[in-house]
């Protein structure tokens, strides 16, 4: 069964310093997104991209963070400048298309600790 | 705003137990309706979901779920639970309209089966 790749699973990080998530959606899918699961929180919507480029984002995805897909493949999450608040599971997922019929496919996530 | 309650933080049960995880939503449109679980260290899983129709909905390993409208719910039901059920498990809605498919997630509850 196709799956979401997320790497590295884990990564821990000095407040101020530049983090970059990754992911590998399923090779035939069009639309991406990053979740993030603040530790005893909800899972909280963060982004979605399609058509390279963002076609929605929450109130969190403020200017510290953006994401790319540089080469067709990848779909990276970039925080400028971590704060320790940004310490959180991110997930991200990957569908064929931007309705329901298909469901989300989620990645295992990476778990970002911001010391 | 949109939003998903789940009001058990954590269920324990032994095996063969029966089990109902409650959630409500607040969102007075057309709505599709999710379940996703967590087993650990691994990603979301999608249980079972709700479009439209028979509002009781099969999932995968036993699961349903049923959507009364009149009381925004939609809980998850399994006759009795094995160990291997032991996971985290996740309401969550989008809302319908021009959403590119944003989910909003419950807090989740954790379910612990003891053998």
């Amino acid at each position: 069964e196709p799956e979401v790749t997320q790497t590295p699973s884990h990564q821990v990080t000095q407040m101020g310093q530049e983090v970059i998530l990754r992911c590998v959606p399923i090779s035939n899918h069009l639309y991406f997104y990053w979740y993030r699961q603040i530790l005893g929180q909800k899972v909280e919507f963060l982004v979605s991209f399609y058509n390279n480029e963002i076609s929605e984002k929450s109130e969190i995805f403020d200017d510290q963070f953006s994401v790319e897909r540089p080469d067709g493949s990848n779909f990276t999450l970039k925080i400028r400048s971590t704060k320790l608040e940004d310490s959180a599971m991110y997930f991200c997922a990957s569908s064929l298309t931007g309705r329901y019929s298909y469901g989300y496919t989620f990645g295992s996530g990476t778990r970002l600790t911001v010391v | 705003a949109q939003s998903v309650s789940q009001h058990n933080h954590h269920v324990i049960l032994s095996e063969a137990a029966s089990l109902e995880l409650g959630c409500n939503y607040s969102y007075g449109g057309t709505v599709n309706l999710f379940w996703y679980v967590q087993y650990p260290g691994q990603h979301l899983q999608l249980l079972l979901k709700y479009f439209s129709g028979d509002p009781l909905v099969k999932g995968i390993k036993g699961f349903e779920a049923e959507f009364i409208k009149s009381k925004f719910s939609f809980n998850l039901r399994k006759p009795s639970v094995q160990w291997s059920d032991t996971a985290e498990y996740f309401c969550a809605v989008n809302a319908g309209g021009g959403s590119q498919g944003n989910l909003i997630f419950g807090k989740g509850t954790k379910l612990s089966v003891k053998p």
